[in-house]
């Protein structure tokens, strides 16, 4: 069954805190992303990762970081989250950067930071 | 940097009717997806459709290329069509604003 996990779905965190958002994908893919979504602004693009240890920034990565260690998890970090950072974040995977690969996403995770 | 702009923002229709999405971006695109979102949050590709017209059920993609925008159409809408449909573009793909679809009953 190919699927996407993210955990947590919801999480509360105080500004200042550290934030970790795990993903997790059981299909091999080697090319998985971050997104953020906030209300009228679509997705936006946080990062994306090639494979394992080698990660390139999106259109907004300022405040984040990521890791990838194994092909099959993603992990994006705050590092003393802020108010601004209060979104929903979406991981997805694709087999590869490939134009014609299809994205699969998480069911994503309602952040705020208070 | 490239754009990707939908219309409309937001659509209301009664059951049974049709449904036209647009997609306008600013450069040739070549790779265009469409989406959907359903009102829980989840997110599931629709169509990969960078030129022509693809179908699937009730949908109808149709890009053309060249004069820069992609349409989706949804024919006999049903209740359960409505969520947001964002298209996006390139590589790193991104995403219009989406338009969010209310059907009716």
């Amino acid at each position: 069954d190919m699927k996407v996990t993210q955990m947590p779905r919801y999480l509360i965190k105080r500004m200042g805190e550290n934030v970790l958002l795990e993903c997790g994908q059981d299909m091999s893919h080697e090319t998985m992303y971050w997104y953020r979504q906030d209300p009228g602004l679509g997705l936006q693009l946080i990062y994306i990762s090639y494979d394992v240890d080698s990660n390139s920034e999106g259109d907004i990565p300022k405040g984040y970081r990521v890791s990838r260690k194994k092909r099959e998890h993603f992990s994006l970090i705050l590092d003393s989250a802020k108010t601004n950072q209060t979104s929903v974040y979406f991981c997805a995977s694709s087999l590869s950067e490939g134009i014609a690969e299809t994205l699969y996403f998480g069911s994503g995770t309602r952040l705020t930071v208070l | 940097g490239q754009q990707v702009q939908q219309s409309p923002a937001s659509l209301v229709l009664q059951e049974g009717e049709n449904a036209e999405l647009q997609c306008n971006f600013s450069s040739t695109a070549t790779r265009l997806q469409w989406f959907y979102q359903h009102p829980g949050g989840r997110l599931v590709s629709l169509f990969y459709n960078p030129s022509g017209t693809k179908h699937t059920g009730r949908l109808t993609s149709t890009t053309v290329t060249n004069e820069r925008r992609s349409s989706l159409h949804i024919s006999s809408s049903q209740t359960t069509d409505s969520g947001t449909y964002f298209c996006a573009i390139q590589g790193k793909l991104i995403f219009g604003q989406g338009t969010k679809l209310s059907i009716k009953p």
